[in-house]
């Protein structure tokens, strides 16, 4: 199994600036996801964090709004830039090694104000 | 694109009822999981099914898939506070890894 951190696991920011969100791993992991919950939803992928190149993105979210890295097997960011209200959410950090279970982070809340 | 439908989206019982989750897909299920959510909290992480009729339980709660791997159900026996929460279904979308879900059924046991 694996275990995930998340940094921050909530956080209220104003309107237009930027939170990076931070997502750490305690073994090495092929996979690794970020998702979005709004309040009230379920979860929706955002995108595939690759190790060494760019992320994957999902349909409705792009790499100006969202821009992840992961710059090693472990480790992986995710920002969520010029804020809105409606990017309050908690986002989720997910990582998966081959075929079985996919470990979540705690999450991280985010209040735009 | 594939899409899973739980039902229902959220159910009230008392202390001691049986109840049952169910969700459905609108393609073949190559993998099945079911989470557990506390409000505001990460997934826990319940059971996986792969195989048409297959079945598993963990303490109170059993989860079985249909032989024809489109619909899995979710079923408490003698339900406890500790079972409230929010139930998830996610499948395996057979694209990289990753995993779609249903929206998610809201469990509320009352003592």
């Amino acid at each position: 199994s694996a275990v995930i951190s998340q940094k921050p696991s909530r956080d209220i920011c104003q309107r237009g600036t930027s939170l990076t969100i931070q997502c750490q791993v305690d073994s090495q992991v092929t996979m690794m996801f970020w998702y979005r919950q709004q309040p009230g939803q379920s979860l929706t992928l955002i995108a595939t964090a690759n190790q060494g190149s760019e992320a994957t993105y999902e349909s409705g979210f792009v790499i100006d709004k969202f821009p992840i890295s992961r710059p090693n097997l472990t480790f992986s960011t995710l920002t969520v830039s010029n804020m809105s209200p409606e990017d309050s959410s908690i986002y989720l950090c997910s990582s998966r090694q081959g075929p079985g279970e996919l470990f979540f982070g705690e999450g991280s809340r985010l209040t735009v104000l | 694109s594939q899409e899973l439908e739980q039902s229902p989206q959220s159910l009230i019982v008392q202390e001691g009822k049986n109840l049952t989750i169910n969700c459905t897909s609108s393609k073949t299920l190559y993998g099945l999981y079911w989470y557990k959510q506390k409000y505001g909290e990460g997934l826990i992480f319940l059971m996986m099914l792969q195989k048409g009729g297959e079945e598993k339980s963990h303490e109170k709660i059993t989860a079985k898939l249909d032989e024809k791997k489109q619909q899995s159900s979710l079923h408490i026996t003698a339900s406890q506070p500790s079972h409230a929460g929010i139930y998830l279904c996610g499948a395996d979308s057979n694209q990289g890894g990753k995993l779609i879900f249903g929206q998610g059924t809201e469990l509320s046991v009352k003592p």
